[in-house]
């Protein structure tokens, strides 16, 4: 059963902070990666993914991928309380197929 | 990226009674379309995957008699609860993914059901 593993938090951090957000594959053979974030009542938008070793910088977000750990990372830099919602992981299993997510986190950010 | 639309946004009905949700591809020809329900606080369920002229594949658990899927064209899936229950109001919401390199999944804004 290949699994995508996240933190349900909730991560409470104050405006204009970092917020880092993880997230755990257990399929070694998985390919590419994703990050969304859902506002309460909505539906999932994606913020960026990711395919390569390494970081991935866009705007304020910046994702972080490690194959050999099986680990994907979210940082929000300069944090705003419109940050504050759920971040979902999700793993590509294979062309054609949903992509297999997981239960996200929570994000809070106070001004 | 891909954009998607889904009809009515919310819906109020009756115990008993059958809703159509229709979602929309108004950019990308989508062979594959998914469909997810959301209860709420709950994470995202992957109800059925749907496929442009075939059955729909159905995940474990979710009754395909129940809940019908049609996807005649690649623009169009529609999602029909029949003889709906107060247990199925639920967040439902479809999605689509580009195929290609990137391969990468966008949502519909989701369809709120409530049932009386």
């Amino acid at each position: 059963q290949k699994e995508v593993e996240q933190n349900s938090g909730p991560l409470s951090v104050p405006e204009g902070a970092i917020a880092s957000l993880n997230c755990t594959y257990s399929d070694r053979g998985s390919q590419s990666f994703f990050w969304y974030r859902q506002y309460s009542g909505k539906s999932p938008e994606l913020i960026m993914f990711i395919y390569s070793n390494g970081d991935k910088e866009d705007g304020r977000f910046t994702a972080q991928l490690n194959k050999a750990s099986q680990y994907v990372s979210l940082l929000i830099r300069d944090s705003q309380p419109s940050d504050s919602a759920t971040y979902l992981c999700a793993v590509n299993p294979q062309a054609g197929t949903a992509l297999i997510f997981g239960k996200g986190t929570t994000l809070s950010v106070s001004s | 990226g891909a954009v998607v639309s889904q009809h009515p946004s919310w819906v109020i009905c009756k115990s008993g009674t059958s809703v159509k949700i229709e979602c929309r591809s108004l950019d990308f020809q989508a062979t594959t379309m998914f469909w997810y329900r959301q209860f709420p606080k709950q994470s995202l369920m992957l109800m059925a995957t749907s496929n442009e002229g075939s059955k729909a594949t159905y995940e474990q658990g979710v009754e395909k008699d129940k809940f019908l899927i049609n996807h005649a064209s690649l623009t169009l899936s529609t999602l029909t609860v029949t003889s709906a229950h107060p247990e199925d109001s639920s967040f439902y919401i479809c999605s689509l993914k580009t195929g290609g390199s990137t391969d990468t999944q966008y949502f519909g804004p989701g369809t709120r059901l409530t049932v009386l």
